[in-house]
């Protein structure tokens, strides 16, 4: 089946320990994203990425860092210097380069990572 | 930036009744509005779409409308059914490298 996967469903990290989540994705997309939910907020772009080697910092891009050096795999750093990490945290892909008004932009997501802090 | 506001937080209906959700953004350079459905350990997936040029869209049981002079768009869902329980979320876009998301809104359809 086509998809998206992110692993590990659960994380817990411990204090000045940088984590990363993983994001996989077999539809071919070219475009890929990571957004933060808190409770109560609506999600929040962190990084997305066009296109393989390219990303582009989103509203709230500090204390995570990103790569994109295939296709199909889009992995998100938590860094030590995110002083609030614990959240739930989803990866998105489309077809077309994200937010151009084109008919392809619609957004398929993974199942999240729920982040807690020891 | 684009700001996106949703109404109600929470909306509980009876089986076969009706549910409406609202939304208004800021930014009248946001020409594109999504629906995404949140189920329980999962992640949003999309529902409905509308964009600037149109004023309604349906798909079965689903709807939103637009207006883009008081800059607010709802999502109607007619004879709701338990599996329709979950979190909704409207954003709309600038089209200027985001998709402005509003805060949710959790449907509970009681039986």
């Amino acid at each position: 089946d086509g998809g998206i996967t992110q692993s590990p469903k659960y994380l817990f990290r411990k204090e000045g320990q940088n984590v990363t989540l993983s994001c996989e994705q077999n539809l071919n997309h070219d475009a890929m994203y990571w957004y933060r939910q808190d409770p109560g907020q609506g999600l929040r772009l962190i990084y997305y990425s066009q296109i393989v080697n390219d990303f582009q910092k989103g509203d709230i891009a500090e204390g995570y860092s990103v790569s994109r050096e295939k296709k199909e795999s889009f992995p998100l750093t938590v860094t030590s210097a995110q002083k609030n990490p614990t959240a739930f945290y989803l990866c998105a892909s489309s077809i077309d380069p994200p937010f151009r008004g084109s008919t392809n932009e619609k957004l398929f997501f993974g199942s999240g990572t729920q982040l807690s802090v020891l | 930036g684009e700001n996106v506001e949703q109404h109600p937080s929470t909306l509980s209906v009876q089986e076969g009744d009706s549910a409406v959700i609202k939304c208004t953004y800021s930014d009248s350079a946001s020409n594109y509005f999504p629906w995404y459905k949140q189920e329980l350990g999962k992640g949003p997936q999309l529902i409905i779409d509308i964009r600037s040029n149109v004023g309604e869209k349906k798909d079965q049981r689903i709807a939103v409308t637009l207006n883009k002079t008081a800059k607010h768009f709802s999502l109607h869902i007619t004879e709701t059914q338990p599996e329709d329980s979950a979190v909704y979320f409207c954003a709309a876009s600038p089209g200027a490298n985001n998709l402005f998301f509003g805060t949710g809104t959790r449907l509970t359809v009681i039986p």
